[in-house]
C-alpha cells in the first residue's frame, strides 16, 4: 500500500530564504507522486508531479521538486521564499494500478514567512 | 473558464440527520473524486466516479453515497450524521481519471464547510 510522510507539520524561513518542504513515500510499485498547495479557505492547486518522465520536475510559482528512489523521497524547494508563499503543502502518492486511482495523502506542512 | 463549483459553502447541521453536497466538475471534465478533509490532517479519499459509474471507494462508512448525473455533476450524500463528519468536503474533477497523463490532473474545488453540532 502506498502512503506518504510529510515531516515537521509547520516550517518557518525568512522572506527570501531557501524553501525545503519534506516528503517521504511508500509505494509497492512505481510512484506518481504530487505537490499541492492549498490557501486560507480555499481548494487545493497542484504545484507539479512526477510521472516516471524526469527525476527534477519543475512547478509553478518556482518551486520544483526531485524524485529520490534511492532515498524514497520527493522533497518541494524554492530558492527565495515570498510572502505570498504562505500556505499549507500537501504531498501526495498515487498508485498506477487503475483500480487504485486516489490519491493519498500527507498529513501537510505549514509553510510561515517571516518579513 | 468556471473551474470546480461545490455548494453550498458552508453547512451546519446536527447530529442524524442527513446531508447533501453537490460539486460541478470543469466543462469537458468525466470525472469527479470526493475527499475529506479534517482540520489539521490531509485529505481522505471517499469516492471517484467516472461516465456516472463508480471507479473507486475509500473506508468510508455505507452511510456515505455518491452519484454522478449526465451532466457530469456530483452529489455526495451523508446519513445519520456523527459528530466525526465534521470536515471540508472537497470535489475534484479530471478529464478521465483513468491515468496520469497531463489531461488527468485533478482539479479541486474550493470545498463546502460541513459542521456538526
Amino acid at each position: 500500500a502506498q502512503s506518504v510522510t510529510q515531516l515537521g507539520s509547520h516550517v518557518s524561513v525568512s522572506e527570501g530564504a531557501l524553501v525545503l518542504l519534506r516528503c517521504n513515500y511508500s509505494s509497492s510499485v512505481p510512484p506518481y507522486l504530487f505537490w499541492y498547495v492549498q490557501y486560507p479557505n480555499q481548494g487545493l492547486q497542484l504545484l507539479l508531479k512526477y510521472t516516471s518522465a524526469a527525476t527534477l520536475v519543475k512547478g509553478i510559482n518556482d518551486f520544483e521538486a526531485e524524485f529520490k528512489k534511492s532515498e524514497t523521497s520527493f522533497h518541494l524547494t524554492k530558492p527565495s521564499a515570498h510572502m505570498s508563499d504562505a500556505a499549507e503543502y500537501f504531498c501526495a502518492v498515487r498508485g498506477t494500478r487503475r483500480s487504485n486511482y486516489q490519491l493519498i495523502w500527507g498529513a501537510g506542512t505549514k509553510l510561515i514567512i517571516k518579513p | 473558464d468556471a473551474g470546480v463549483t461545490q455548494s453550498p459553502t458552508h453547512l451546519i447541521k446536527t447530529r442524524g440527520q442527513h446531508v447533501t453536497l453537490r460539486c460541478s466538475p470543469i466543462s469537458g471534465h468525466k470525472s469527479v473524486s470526493w475527499y475529506q478533509q479534517v482540520l489539521g490532517q490531509g485529505p481522505q479519499f471517499i469516492f471517484q466516479y467516472y461516465e456516472k459509474e463508480e471507479r473507486g471507494r475509500g473506508n468510508f462508512p455505507d452511510r456515505f453515497s455518491a452519484r454522478q448525473f449526465p451532466n457530469y455533476s456530483s452529489e455526495l450524500n451523508v446519513n445519520a450524521l456523527l459528530l466525526g463528519d465534521s470536515a471540508l468536503y472537497l470535489c475534484a474533477s479530471s478529464f478521465t481519471g483513468t491515468g496520469v497523463r497531463d489531461t488527468d490532473t485533478q482539479y479541486f474545488g474550493p470545498g463546502t464547510r460541513l459542521t456538526v453540532l
